[in-house]
């Protein structure tokens, strides 16, 4: 059955440094999101992503948080400058249209020290 | 925000015996719901879905219920097993916009 993969599966970094997280969406979806979840409280959205641009995003995502698909496969998150409250699990998802069902990696635990 | 809110964070049952999971929204406008299934290190699994439009959605051992007026969702598992114990979210979407808005997720133990 075809998955969300990302990689890597734990990031630690220095608080400043910034971070390419990974991932690579199942191949026919055209839809793609990050969620987050710090640890004890909700998963949050944070963006989507079609056709090449930003389709929605929350609060969280400011100046910081930037998406790319850099080519057919990837779908990547990155955090400029990191903060120590950056710290979390985020996960990627996709889905196939964009009222479809989101279906989500496994995660990668970003910790910044 | 509390948009979507689950009031129990644990739930215990025995196997074999039905296991019902609650959630409420306050939101109106959202008009899609589904309920993810999560095991610690691993994202969150897409169980079933439920459209505003219907108030009662089955998938084998899965069923949820919508009750529009009172904003209010529920997902039954009978017969419960030993290897549905994990953390149980629901969330919702709004008819805007496709992101999701997620519970606070129910920790569901299924006792052999």
């Amino acid at each position: 059955e075809p998955e969300v993969t990302q990689t890597p599966s734990h990031q630690v970094t220095q608080m400043g440094q910034e971070v390419i997280l990974r991932c690579v969406p199942i191949s026919n979806h055209l839809y793609f999101y990050w969620y987050r979840q710090i640890l004890g409280q909700k998963v949050e959205f944070l963006v989507s992503f079609y056709n090449n641009e930003i389709s929605e995003k929350s609060e969280i995502f400011d100046d910081q948080f930037s998406v790319e698909r850099p080519d057919g496969s990837n779908f990547t998150l990155k955090i400029r400058s990191t903060k120590l409250e950056d710290s979390a699990m985020y996960f990627c998802a996709s889905s196939e249209g964009d009222r479809g069902e989101q279906y989500f990696g496994p995660g990668t635990r970003l910790t910044v020290t | 925000d509390q948009q979507v809110k689950q009031n129990s964070p644990s739930l215990s049952v025995q196997e074999g015996r039905i296991s019902i999971l609650n959630c409420d929204y306050t939101n109106s406008m959202f008009d899609y719901f589904l309920w993810y299934k999560k095991y610690p290190a691993e994202g969150p699994t897409f169980l079933i879905s439920i459209s505003s439009i219907k108030d009662k959605n089955e998938d084998g051992r899965f069923t949820v219920f919508l009750n529009k007026s009172a904003k209010h969702l529920s997902l039954h598992i009978v017969p419960s097993q030993p290897g549905d114990s994990a953390v149980y979210f629901c969330a919702a979407r709004n008819n805007a916009g496709n992101m999701l808005t997620f519970g606070g997720g129910t920790r569901l133990m299924v006792k052999p």
